[in-house]
């Protein structure tokens, strides 16, 4: 069963400083790796899609990597904001027997932007 | 374009009794996922429809059931309701649901079970 462990759970760091969260998986049999914001009270909004055969993606101030052969996902956050608070949660779309299979998500890393 | 909506955004139900829960996916988008997610265990995956068939399943006993219509909006209906099935449910939309499709969450239904 695939698990999907997000490191750390929280975090909080001035404006304008760079920084890292990470994504591990125990099963390399994804279909690919995705990174969403939720905020509070909110659904979720996708950020960034990575397939399996990709290493990384990135979109304006995001760049998200992947590597399978590890079960390692980061996502880069340049220049942070104090919009870019939220809740960032990885998910994994796995192989199963009828092909794709729902996302297996992390418990989220909830990221804090101080002024 | 309109996003994904879900209705009713809040619902209070009291155990024993029955839900059903509503998602309109983007137009043109022929897959509906459902998420459970709650403090305790997170994002879980529920169900997936395409084209009015259940794909996948997760591992939730048999009160949880859905459908999707010709028009791909979908329904999930919980019987028998328990304390522990109060939860935020997050439906998700996307094209054909396959591993190069974004999925596009709507806002939710926030459960209430006394």
């Amino acid at each position: 069963k695939q698990e999907v462990t997000q490191i750390p759970a929280a975090l909080s760091v001035p404006e304008g400083e760079n920084l890292v969260l990470n994504c591990s998986f125990t099963d390399s049999a994804i279909y690919n790796l995705q990174w969403f914001r939720q905020d509070p009270g909110k659904g979720l909004t996708s950020l960034l899609l990575i397939q399996s055969s990709q290493r990384e993606q990135t979109s304006g101030r995001l760049n998200a990597s992947l590597d399978k052969s590890s079960g390692r996902s980061t996502l880069y956050i340049a220049a942070s904001q104090p919009g870019d608070s939220a809740t960032y949660l990885c998910a994994g779309m796995m192989y199963s027997g009828g092909g794709a299979d729902g996302l297996t998500f992390g418990k989220g890393t909830h990221l804090i932007i101080q002024p | 374009k309109a996003g994904v909506t879900q209705t009713p955004r809040y619902l209070i139900k009291t155990r024993g009794q029955q839900v059903t829960l509503s998602c309109s996916p983007i137009s043109g988008h022929r897959s509906v996922s459902w998420y459970q997610q709650t403090p305790g265990q997170g994002l879980q995956f529920l169900f997936e429809y395409f084209s009015e068939t259940q794909r996948n399943k997760g591992n939730f006993p048999g009160r949880f059931s859905g459908r999707q219509f010709s028009n791909s909006r979908s329904e999930m209906n919980v019987s028998t309701l328990e304390l522990g099935d109060s939860a935020l449910y997050l439906c998700a939309s996307s094209l054909f649901g396959d591993s190069t499709d974004t999925q596009y969450f709507g806002p939710g239904t926030r459960l209430t079970v006394l």
